[in-house]
């Protein structure tokens, strides 16, 4: 099984900076790397998909980046509707698993 | 617009039997895989169960296996978890998840509201 270890686990940032979230695989996921935003009582909801491509209707500022084992998630310039729980999640085996989350908290 | 509608869950003793449905709508149902995930109480998300677009291959995490059959029936564009043995560790809300492809493990491009399954005594 491969684990996906997310970090931080809490970002405490405020609205308008740079929120930089980083996912590691423990072998490679190829570019098979999604990324999931969870806020409370709700379904989580894709951004992004196969390590780039953002899921219809989100906005640019959000981005991804990575490869093999190593990615990441930019959100350029937090809006108050971005504070969340961010997951992301590998399709390269199964189980298809996902990583503990990062809650990005308002500083 | 897609739907996808959980139904079926609620409270059930350890060793007992649920099944949850999920009823889906606006998109061609036959064409994509579809999954339950799931997350405990104040826990992050943990894939359960895939099935394909045509039925025939199914997947399941480990700690399932042999316990929780997953299944759909595309006359009635509707996905099912069969769940027996229950613990108390399978407590949590069982998301219903549509895939962007017709397999795979993912990724999950709409999701249910949410079905609680709650195993206690």
């Amino acid at each position: 099984e491969i684990v996906l270890t997310q970090s931080p686990a809490t970002l405490s940032l405020s609205p308008g900076e740079r929120a930089t979230l980083s996912c590691r695989a423990s072998q490679s996921v190829s570019s098979y790397l999604a990324w999931y935003q969870q806020k409370p009582g709700q379904a989580p909801r894709l951004l992004i998909y196969d390590t780039s491509n953002r899921a219809t209707g989100i906005p640019a500022r959000f981005s991804g980046s990575g490869s093999g084992a190593d990615f990441t998630l930019t959100i350029s310039s937090l809006e108050p509707e971005d504070f969340a729980v961010y997951y992301c999640q590998q399709r390269w085996s199964w189980p298809g698993t996902f990583g503990q989350g990062t809650k990005v908290e308002i500083k | 617009e897609v739907q996808l509608v959980e139904s079926g869950g609620g409270l059930v003793q350890p060793g007992g039997s649920l099944s949850l449905s999920c009823a889906t709508s606006g998109f061609t149902f036959s064409s994509y895989a579809m999954s339950w995930v799931r997350q405990a109480p104040g826990k992050g998300l943990e894939w359960v169960s895939a099935i394909d677009a045509s039925g025939v291959n199914t997947n399941y995490v480990d700690s399932v296996k042999g316990r929780f059959t997953i299944s759909r029936d595309k006359s009635k564009n509707t996905l099912y978890l069969q769940m027996n043995s229950l613990r108390a560790e399978d407590t949590a809300v069982y998301y219903c998840a549509k895939q962007s492809y017709s397999g795979g493990a993912g990724p999950f491009d709409n999701w249910g509201q949410g079905a609680l399954v709650t195993v206690s005594p």
